[in-house]
């Protein structure tokens, strides 16, 4: 039983440019939510998807955007890059979006901004 | 505001020893989740254990056991005997009921470093 994937493990960009991260969630799941974790803190939401809408949303900016696809995997797009967006970016899945539900996590991108 | 305080930045202790890790939680909802979570240094969060806001009853999995209080909205995570296996960053997370369904909020992590 596959857990969460997500592609690429490893990013670098350069200021201004666009980045487009993966996640596959786990088998049986049909809801994912993406993190930023900066450096040294802990991970904080950006949003929520679940039947290929956006259901919750941190504070984040718009250059931050996302989709989920109709096998329930998503992406997050993140444009106009800031040296401030470096960070790893944890996908999570879950069944349904209840608040008691557990997320299982992927392993991160590590993105960094140059 | 930080809904999540975790105070302790980091803890080292011997292997075998206790390790306590401290939680204090904000919120105004009646019905709302806790969880502990271990990142070891590959990245990944691994989920630990989960209380839900009506369930004060503390108990104890394996070398794992938590005090949960919301007369001082605490959650409070203990490790006994603890391994090197062990070390890790250990995040506290809020689920809330209202408006927030499936929004994890996290603290700021407490790093746990365990020494032969």
């Amino acid at each position: 039983d596959a857990g969460v994937t997500q592609s690429p493990t490893h990013l670098i960009k350069t200021r201004g440019q666009q980045v487009t991260l993966r996640c596959s969630p786990k088998s049986g799941h049909d809801t994912v939510s993406w993190y930023q974790q900066a450096l040294g803190q802990g991970p904080q939401f950006i949003f929520q998807y679940y039947e290929e809408e956006e259901r919750q949303r941190g504070n984040f900016p718009d250059r931050f955007s996302g989709h989920q696809f109709p096998n329930y995997s998503s992406e997050l797009n993140v444009n106009a890059l800031l040296l401030g967006d470096s960070a790893l970016y944890l996908c999570a899945s879950s069944r349904g979006t209840g608040v008691g539900n557990e997320q299982f996590f992927g392993p991160g991108t590590r993105l960094t901004v140059l | 505001a930080q809904k999540v305080t975790q105070a302790q930045t980091e803890i080292s202790v011997v292997e075998k020893e206790d390790v306590t890790l401290d939680c204090v939680y904000e919120t105004r909802d009646t019905t709302y989740y806790l969880f502990w979570y271990k990142q070891p240094p590959s990245g990944e969060l691994v989920f630990l254990i989960r209380r839900n806001s009506f369930d004060e009853q503390n108990e104890i999995s394996g070398r794992y056991s938590w005090n949960f209080q919301k007369s001082t909205s605490s959650f409070n995570f203990t490790i006994t005997a603890s391994q090197v296996v062990d070390s890790a960053v250990y995040f506290c997370a809020l689920s809330e009921g209202t408006d927030s369904w499936g929004k994890f909020q996290f603290g700021a992590g407490t790093q746990v470093v365990v020494t032969p």
